[in-house]
């Protein structure tokens, strides 16, 4: 069965610094998510991304989160200067339509941590 | 708006007898409901949707789910708990957004099985 692959499995980054999460989605896939789970919190909606472009947004997603779709395989979440409290279990997410009649396929996620 | 209350963080049976996992949502709409599960380390997994068909839904290990609309609730059961299922569970209720499908997540009841 075709997975949502993520990279790198555990991430460690001095506060500050960016750093970039990487998803390959699947691959007929049209709709692509981050969400984000803090420890011993919920799992968060980050953002939507459909026609290589944002869908929507939280509040969460401020100025120092981007996503991007670089090639046709490849989806990323940028954190252009992180924050201790950044640290969370990131997971990307594909789907092949935009309703619930196919549900969000997540990937095994990126485990964030800022020093 | 939408939202899904878990109403145990934390459930414990014997290996073998049934499991019951208990979820109550609130939504504006006709919701999509889902059950998602997560292995220690690994991503989360669909265990079973609701999507407006029937209204008690087979998913895939045994589990399964009715939606109650006059109780608002959607609850995961199993007839009889095997040492495999000791895991996190999150109870999901989707919702078209402006221009996208998300996800609210509950907080997660994490199931543990006595052998």
């Amino acid at each position: 069965e075709p997975e949502v692959t993520q990279t790198p499995s555990h991430q460690v980054t001095q506060m500050g610094q960016e750093v970039i999460l990487r998803c390959v989605p699947i691959s007929n896939h049209l709709y692509f998510y981050w969400y984000r789970q803090i420890l011993g919190q919920k799992v968060e909606f980050l953002v939507s991304f459909y026609n290589n472009e944002i869908s929507e947004k939280s509040e969460i997603f401020d100025d120092q989160f981007s996503v991007e779709r670089p090639d046709g395989s490849n989806f990323t979440l940028k954190i252009r200067s992180t924050k201790l409290e950044d640290s969370a279990m990131y997971f990307c997410a594909s789907s092949g339509t935009g309703g619930g009649n196919q549900p969000q396929h997540f990937g095994d996620g990126t485990r964030l941590s800022i020093l | 708006a939408q939202s899904v209350t878990q109403l145990d963080s934390h459930v414990s049976v014997s290996e073998g007898t049934p499991v019951l996992l208990r979820c109550n949502y609130s939504s504006s709409y006709s919701p999509s409901l889902f059950w998602y599960v997560q292995h220690p380390n690994k991503g989360l997994q669909l265990l079973l949707k609701y999507t407006s068909a029937a209204t008690l839904v087979k998913g895939i290990n045994g589990f399964e789910a009715e939606f109650k609309k006059s109780e608002t609730s959607f609850h995961l059961t199993k007839p009889s708990a095997h040492m495999s299922d000791a895991a996190e569970y999150f109870c999901v209720v989707g919702h078209s957004g402006a221009g996208s499908y998300q996800l609210t997540f509950g907080k997660g009841t994490k199931l543990s099985v006595i052998p």
